[in-house]
């Protein structure tokens, strides 16, 4: 069935780094893709997504690029800030659940110091 | 702008006991579902609800669980008889509709079964 795989946290970084957290899918055909985040105490926001090959989906200074080549959709922000602390789900939603559930992956926690 | 409301944030039960989580969905989407994360796993989708029936459930959603749409605005996720293992947290969405489209998740419900 559809996979959805990140790397474990958390992840410590310096106000001002770059940030990147990777993330690797599994999947029959071509699934859309999507980054989330949850800020502490909230619930899960949509921060960006792709739907195709080679889109690329940006929010809040936020990247992440669909490669079907590598089946990644890796998310990048080239300066962090302390306010994107928070945990980041990588999900699709593919044609094998027509396209109606989200497939998660763990999470991974980041955590910005000043 | 609009969002999904769950309550309570938080809900201690004793094992067997049965509980009724609650959510208000966006009030103009048609697509409705619950996920579940398990402290430290992966977001798991439970099911999935349109036109007030079930449109998909995993095999997690077995006969203690059940969803109801009892008055066009709350949507309730139900566990009959409770275990420990349901400890995790609930999260309700909701979208306009089907297919790669963003769906809106609340802040989630906290289960904790003693």
């Amino acid at each position: 069935g559809d996979s959805v795989t990140q790397m474990e946290g958390p992840v410590t970084l310096s106000e001002e780094a770059f940030l990147t957290i990777n993330c690797t899918y599994t999947a029959t055909g071509y699934p859309s893709l999507f980054w989330y985040v949850q800020y502490p105490g909230e619930g899960l926001q949509l921060l960006l997504k792709a739907t195709k090959a080679d889109d690329k989906g940006s929010n809040k200074g936020f990247e992440a690029t669909y490669r079907k080549e590598t089946t990644s959709f890796h998310l990048e922000k080239g300066s962090v800030q302390v306010s994107d602390s928070a945990v980041y789900f990588c999900a699709l939603r593919g044609m094998n659940t027509g396209f109606q559930k989200l497939v998660f992956g763990t999470g991974t926690r980041l955590l910005v110091s000043p | 702008e609009p969002e999904v409301t769950q309550t309570p944030s938080h809900q201690v039960t004793q094992m067997g006991q049965e509980v009724i989580l609650r959510c208000v969905p966006i009030s103009n989407h048609l697509y409705f579902y619950w996920y579940r994360q398990i402290l430290g796993q992966k977001v798991e989708f439970l099911v999935s609800f349109y036109n007030n029936e079930i449109s998909e459930k995993s095999e997690i959603f077995d006969d203690q669980f059940s969803v109801e749409r009892p008055d066009g605005s709350n949507f309730t996720l139900k566990i009959r008889s409770t275990k420990l293992e349901d400890s995790a947290m609930y999260f309700c969405a909701s979208s306009q509709e089907q297919g790669p489209t963003e769906a809106f998740f609340g802040q989630g419900t906290r289960l904790t079964v003693v």
